[in-house]
């Protein structure tokens, strides 16, 4: 089982729809979990931090985390063609406190 | 957000020469830098961990007589790429955390080794 898994995809939604992008992970101990968005040839972006269970809401995003089913998910309201790309789960070692990284998300938004 | 600088942006160098990338934390410091690799349409592989005053740590399998790297402030952390190779041609990604935990990514540095 690997330590932070998501789906590849891609993932496609029409323009203005709902993305719903999940994220499982294995370290119970984790106390924190990041949203990266990444563009094709570029670095990884922050789009979200979220540290306690629930949901928490920036603009177009909200993220939600349940601890006890070890799962944290995204979602992109009114998505946009801009918003096409990969978006890379991450959760905190709670050993090392390194960033493990899930393979990422392809988000194909269709005009 | 946090704002972490990289330079050079894009470095194209002769085999069997050294090539130094910096990154910077401008507006936060940042006693643990990190240094990724990531080669095209692969995921982000962590190289090191730098670590502000003392020897950077490194993941296993990356040499570190070959990337060496030196943190000699709060905002800055180097990295050396020594007597690059074609094999070296990547693109390498630095980040800084902050004391929440999180890290900020530069904006990445490509180099190319002829």
């Amino acid at each position: 089982q690997k330590e932070v898994e998501q789906n590849s995809g891609p993932l496609s939604v029409p323009e203005g729809a709902i993305a719903s992008l999940n994220c499982t992970y294995s370290d119970r101990g984790s106390q924190s979990f990041f949203w990266y968005r990444q563009y094709s040839g570029k670095s990884p972006e922050l789009i979200m931090s979220i540290y306690s269970n629930g949901d928490k809401e920036d603009g177009r995003f909200t993220a939600q985390l349940n601890k006890a089913s070890q799962y944290v998910s995204l979602l992109i309201r009114d998505s946009q063609p801009s918003d096409s790309a990969t978006y890379l789960c991450a959760v905190s070692s709670s050993n090392t406190g390194k960033l493990i990284f899930g393979q990422g998300t392809t988000l194909q938004v269709k005009p | 957000g946090a704002v972490v600088s990289q330079h050079p942006s894009r470095v194209i160098c002769k085999s069997g020469t050294s090539v130094k990338i910096e990154c910077r934390s401008l507006d936060f410091q940042a006693t643990t830098m990190f240094w990724y690799r990531q080669f095209p349409k692969q995921s982000l592989m962590l190289m090191a961990t730098s670590n502000e005053g003392s020897k950077a740590t490194y993941e296993q399998g990356v040499e570190k007589d070959k990337f060496l790297i030196n943190h000699a402030s709060l905002t800055l952390s180097t990295l050396t790429v020594t007597s690059a190779h074609p094999e070296d041609s990547s693109f390498y990604i630095c980040s800084a955390r902050d004391d929440r935990d999180t890290q900020y990514f530069g904006p990445g540095t490509r180099l190319t080794v002829l």
